[in-house]
């Protein structure tokens, strides 16, 4: 089945930036989601079809795919961004979702 | 308010079974697939099954094949998971989640936008 790779940290400080990646093999060619999960809370959508985002995400976040890595990346980092992100695509030769690990992003 | 909720979690026994309930309000149920996605304690999401609008086609993640089934009542706005021949890696809270688009044909490539606020699953004896 298809594998996605995130890395399981990111750290940054406040008002910098933070690249989060999300590795598979021809990745460019899926949609990719990612999702905030904040601890004890339900996963929240922040970008789906690679780049667009839902209405009350901030602008801050943005996102792209190409090649063999598809790049969440949060602008203006905030202590409130403090979460676990997850990419997630569909793998077609089996009909079914799949998930990253999971990166901690943790703002210093 | 576009609102899922999840029940009937609990304790259970290796080899148990369980079915948990998803009340969907809001929003007209019948037109979107409908996903249970899992997560076990300290770790990453999982996604377990997905179901169509009219529950004509399902599919599952080979770790429950055979053992979880996926359904729904649209006149009652509710999914379920019945889960037989639960195994301890089975511990998690499970999440329904909605596909974004509605009356998608296909399975496809959606995200999911709406989340419930998940029921606890331990499988334990």
């Amino acid at each position: 089945s298809y594998v996605l790779t995130q890395p399981p940290s990111v750290s940054v400080a406040p008002g910098k930036t933070a690249r989060i990646t999300c590795g598979g093999n021809n990745i460019g060619s899926k949609s990719v989601h990612w999702y905030q999960q904040k601890p004890g809370q339900a996963p929240v959508l922040v970008i789906y079809y690679d780049s667009d985002r839902p209405s009350g995400i901030p602008e801050r976040f943005s996102g792209s795919n190409s090649g063999n890595t598809a790049t969440l990346t949060i602008s203006r980092v905030e202590a409130g961004d403090e979460a676990d992100y997850y990419c997630q695509v569909w793998d077609s030769s089996s009909d079914i979702r799949v998930f990253g690990g999971g990166t901690k992003l943790t703002v210093l | 308010e576009v609102q899922l909720v999840e029940s009937g979690g609990g304790l259970v026994q290796p080899g148990g079974s369980l079915r948990l309930s998803c009340a969907a309000s809001g929003f007209t149920f019948s037109s979107y697939w409908m996903s249970w996605v899992r997560q076990a304690p300290g770790k990453g999401l999982e996604w377990v099954a997905n179901i169509k609008q009219d529950g004509s086609e399902k599919y599952y993640v080979d770790s429950v094949k055979g053992r979880f089934t996926i359904s729904r009542d649209n006149a009652k706005n509710s999914l379920y998971l019945q889960m037989n021949s639960l195994r301890a890696e089975d511990t998690a809270v499970y999440y329904c989640a909605r596909d974004r688009t509605p009356q998608r044909d296909r399975p496809g490539d959606d995200a999911f936008d709406i989340w419930g606020q998940g029921t606890m699953v331990t499988v334990s004896s």
